[in-house]
């Protein structure tokens, strides 16, 4: 169990709403991952952190925003979200402190569905 | 930047048949490999990885992946499937001085048939 924990599991919300999903980890890890799953994509990454207050954008990033106040929390908004946003979120860990050559390790996942 | 492609969306195997999962990727630096297995309902959890060294590397539950870096390869490999193994598999790629930013493929269901 890699401490990660993904609230809240399961959301529905109508088209336009803010919504917000959170990363917990335990494990004081620097990097820090948004994930969202869609059949025929696999995993895409919208989001990443490296650090407090440090982020950059994935391939998807377009209507999502990051945070990272506090190294165990990352934070995934959704300014005003579309049905195109329906999907599993994902975060993700990695080990790595310097290097790149560390496996992540991933929460359970939220399905997030939007009317 | 990288890529990865698994082109076999779902592979049906009869129980105790051998298995493999096709990963190709592309990139123009070298690269870390990896496998992940998600179960339903699940995140992804790590199967085997290829950081350097053995061009084959092996899991505990019976599974292994060579890298071929002529032909940009990491198939997956099971000599006799079980009930059990029936996932999707995820193929992975991070680029050498990538800052963790990992690229996957779009997955393989395998389907283990009784």
């Amino acid at each position: 169990d890699a401490g990660i924990t993904q609230s809240p599991r399961h959301k529905v919300t109508e088209t336009g709403t803010p919504v917000t999903l959170r990363c917990h980890q335990t494990e004081n890890h620097r990097y820090m991952y948004w994930y969202r799953q869609d059949p025929g994509h696999g995993l895409r990454l919208i989001h990443y952190s490296y650090g407090v207050k440090d982020t950059d954008k994935g391939e998807v990033s377009d209507g999502y925003s990051v945070s990272r106040s506090k190294t165990e929390d990352f934070l995934l908004t959704l300014e005003s979200a579309t049905s195109s946003q329906t999907s599993v979120y994902f975060c993700a860990i990695s080990e790595s402190r310097t290097g790149d050559n560390s496996p992540l390790h991933f929460g359970n996942g939220t399905r997030l569905t939007v009317t | 930047a990288q890529s990865v492609t698994q082109l076999d969306s779902q592979v049906p195997v009869f129980e105790e048949a051998p298995v493999e999962l096709r990963c190709n990727y592309s990139s123009s630096v070298s690269v870390y490999l990896f496998w992940y297995v998600q179960y339903p309902n699940q995140g992804l959890q790590l199967l085997l990885k290829y950081l350097s060294g053995s061009t084959l590397v092996e899991s505990i539950n019976g599974f292994e992946a060579e890298f071929n870096k002529s032909q940009t390869s990491f198939h997956l490999r099971k000599p006799s499937v079980h009930i059990s193994d029936t996932a999707e598999y995820f193929c992975a790629v991070i680029e050498k001085g990538g800052y963790q930013k990992v690229t996957f493929g779009t997955g393989t269901k395998l389907q283990v048939i009784p």
